[in-house]
């Protein structure tokens, strides 16, 4: 069974820049999967923010960017602002019509 | 406005049933494959199940083959989600959540505010 591996929580500093990363337990992540990027916060639907590897939903801010960092997909949020504490979340296309999630990293700025 | 709206959550026992619906206004419903995808407490979001825009592909997670099965009526719209042998573990908020796809892409566009299926004794 495939499992997509994120780390489980992260720390940035106001202002600070940080990179979450979407891993495969057995492979690498290349853009074939359609690495895609989501954020919640608690108590709200998710918010899609970056799809196909590194393409921005609408309205979404260009310090979030999306990419490939070695074997595996990454988000990075450059500029970190307080309402960006959330937990993000990928998605991998494994074809099939068939989607799995990471297990979410949880973004703490202070 | 283009919107999805679930309803039908509520507190269910052990190994009942529930129906999940979806509401979705402001776009062509029937051009577009849709999803339910949850987040149980303490965890994750868990994609479940998906079925395009004709109803003729259906694919669904392991953890909820045989107990759950989507459906949708293009002519009011709707997107369903019938829930048997509901077990604590399907505890979760269950969101409604539109496919995009195409040669390059496939991930989730638009998702609603979600339901909350609390199954307990």
């Amino acid at each position: 069974q495939t499992v997509v591996t994120q780390e489980p929580s992260f720390s940035v500093s106001p202002g600070g820049t940080v990179t979450l990363t979407c891993g495969l337990s057995s492979g690498s992540v290349s853009t074939s999967y359609y690495p895609s990027w989501y954020q919640q916060t608690p108590g709200q639907a998710p918010r899609t923010l970056i799809y196909s590897t590194n393409t921005r939903s609408s309205g979404v801010p260009d310090r979030f960017s999306g990419s490939i960092l070695g074997n595996k997909a990454a988000l990075t949020i450059t500029g970190a602002q307080a309402d960006d504490e959330s937990d993000y979340y990928c998605m991998l296309y494994m074809g099939g019509g068939i989607v799995v999630f990471g297990g979410g990293t949880k973004l703490t700025v202070l | 406005e283009v919107q999805l709206v679930e309803s039908g959550g509520g507190l269910v026992k052990p190994g009942g049933s529930l129906r999940l619906s979806c509401a979705a206004s402001g776009f062509s419903f029937s051009g577009y494959s849709m999803n339910w995808v949850r987040r149980a407490p303490g965890k994750g979001l868990e994609w479940l199940s998906s079925i395009s825009g004709g109803s003729g592909y259906i694919y669904s997670a392991d953890s909820v083959k045989g107990r759950f099965t989507i459906s949708r009526d293009n002519a009011k719209n709707s997107l369903f989600l019938q829930m048997n042998s509901l077990r604590a573990d399907d505890t979760a908020v269950y969101y409604c959540a539109r496919y995009s796809h195409g040669d390059h892409y496939w991930y989730f566009d638009l998702w609603g505010r979600g339901t909350l299926v609390t199954v307990s004794s």
